[in-house]
Parts: structure tokens; sequence; C-alpha cells
């Protein structure tokens, strides 16, 4: 089975700009989150969806958003950037709620400049 | 509000030794705990999870988990640490009474020194 997957790679945006990361859950996967890693943050969650509804959010500012599409793949986009925001952005697919496990992507890198 | 702390920003062990990565947690509810491992340039994988049952959980690599309900942690150890355990580990709660957000700790480096 593929893993999760995550594009870009890697970005680097303008502050003021505007970004869109996609992430595609390993098959059978409904649920999916999202994260932010940074060395001094540790994983701050962000949201998670289940079957196109936004199960939870973190504590992030509402330019921070994202939506589950009917295949399960997820985006999450950030607008009006901040030097702040850049970090590694993670994605993570669970079966299902509740107990399951997740499996992350390998991140997409975002520096703002 | 629910929380995870790892108290050890790095762990270093010698190679054979044991080893015992620390993490406590405050919940409102019931606990479901989970250690996960990050190996330089690659993804987070899981390694183990405690949701209800045996206290001590065993997971991927050799690796496990005591839980502890009344001092609330859930200590990662492995009999004998290999070098290539060395990684950066993150233990995580997700409370089923409150907002079933996950919860990550800061991350705890392991260095295994041959």
């Amino acid at each position: 089975k593929a893993g999760v997957t995550q594009t870009p790679r890697y970005l680097i945006k303008t502050r003021g700009q505007q970004v869109t990361l996609s992430c595609s859950p390993i098959s059978g996967h409904r649920s999916v989150s999202w994260y932010q890693q940074t060395p001094g943050q540790g994983l701050q969650f962000l949201f998670e969806y289940f079957s196109e509804t936004q199960r939870n959010k973190g504590n992030f500012p509402g330019r921070f958003s994202g939506r589950q599409f009917s295949n399960s793949r997820s985006e999450m986009n950030v607008s009006t950037l901040e030097l702040g925001d850049s970090a590694l952005y993670l994605c993570a697919s669970s079966f299902g709620e509740g107990v399951d496990e997740q499996y992350f992507g390998p991140g997409t890198r975002l520096t703002v400049t | 509000a629910q929380s995870v702390a790892q108290p050890e920003d790095q762990v270093n062990v010698a190679e054979g030794n044991p080893l015992t990565v620390k993490c406590t947690y405050s919940v409102s509810g019931n606990p479901y705990l989970f250690w996960y491992v990050q190996y330089p340039n690659r993804g987070l994988q899981f390694l183990l999870k405690y949701i209800t049952g045996d206290n001590l959980v065993k997971g991927s690599y050799g690796f496990e988990a005591e839980f502890n309900k009344s001092q609330t942690s859930f200590h990662l150890k492995k009999p004998s640490a290999l070098v290539s355990d060395s990684a950066l580990y993150f233990c995580a709660v997700r409370d089923y009474s409150g907002t079933y957000k996950y919860i990550f700790g800061t991350g705890t480096r392991l260095k295994v020194l041959a």
C-alpha cells in the first residue's frame, strides 16, 4: 500500500502570499489530520477531518484553513503568510476516528521570506 | 486542559544498555496514549499505543511502554539500545471525554552511543 503523500515537498513564499498544501492519505483511510512542526514548538495540531467534516481544530488563527474531499484527499490553505509560518507541515491519516494510530507523510517544508 | 510533557530534551545511552524515554500526561477523562518516532529525514512512524487493558504495551522494534495511571505516566522503554534507535521520540495523548484532539509532547532526542 502506498503511504501518505504530500505535495509539494518544498515551498518558498513571500510574506503576504497564500499557499495551498495537498495530502493524499493511505487508501481506505478516512481521517486526515494536519500538524505544524517547528524546532521550538514541536508538533502543533492544526485540524482533523473525517468524511469531509472538520472534527477538531487547533489553536491557530483563521488564516489557516483546510478541507477534505470525497476521496479523502485533503488540502490546507494558509493566507496572508507571515514569517512565523515557516515550518514543516505534516499530514497524517488513519483508518477511522478514535483509537487508530496515525500514519504520517514526509511533510511540506514551507519557508516564508 | 489536556497536555503531554516530555521532561527530557535529550537522552544519551550506551549501546546495549536499557533506555527509558519519559512521558507524563494530563487529561480530564480516559487517556489514549501513543508513541511515535521520527528518524532523520523521515516522517513520524507509529511505535505503540495504549487504549485499555494490560498496562505494559509492546510495540515495534523491541520497544515497550508502561501505562501508570496513578503517576499519569507512559514511559517508553527498551531493554537493550541500538545505535539505530537514535531518533526523535514523541509521546501523544488523545482524550475522549473532552475535545478529542491529538496532543503531542515536544519530543525527546535519543542518542545511543556506540
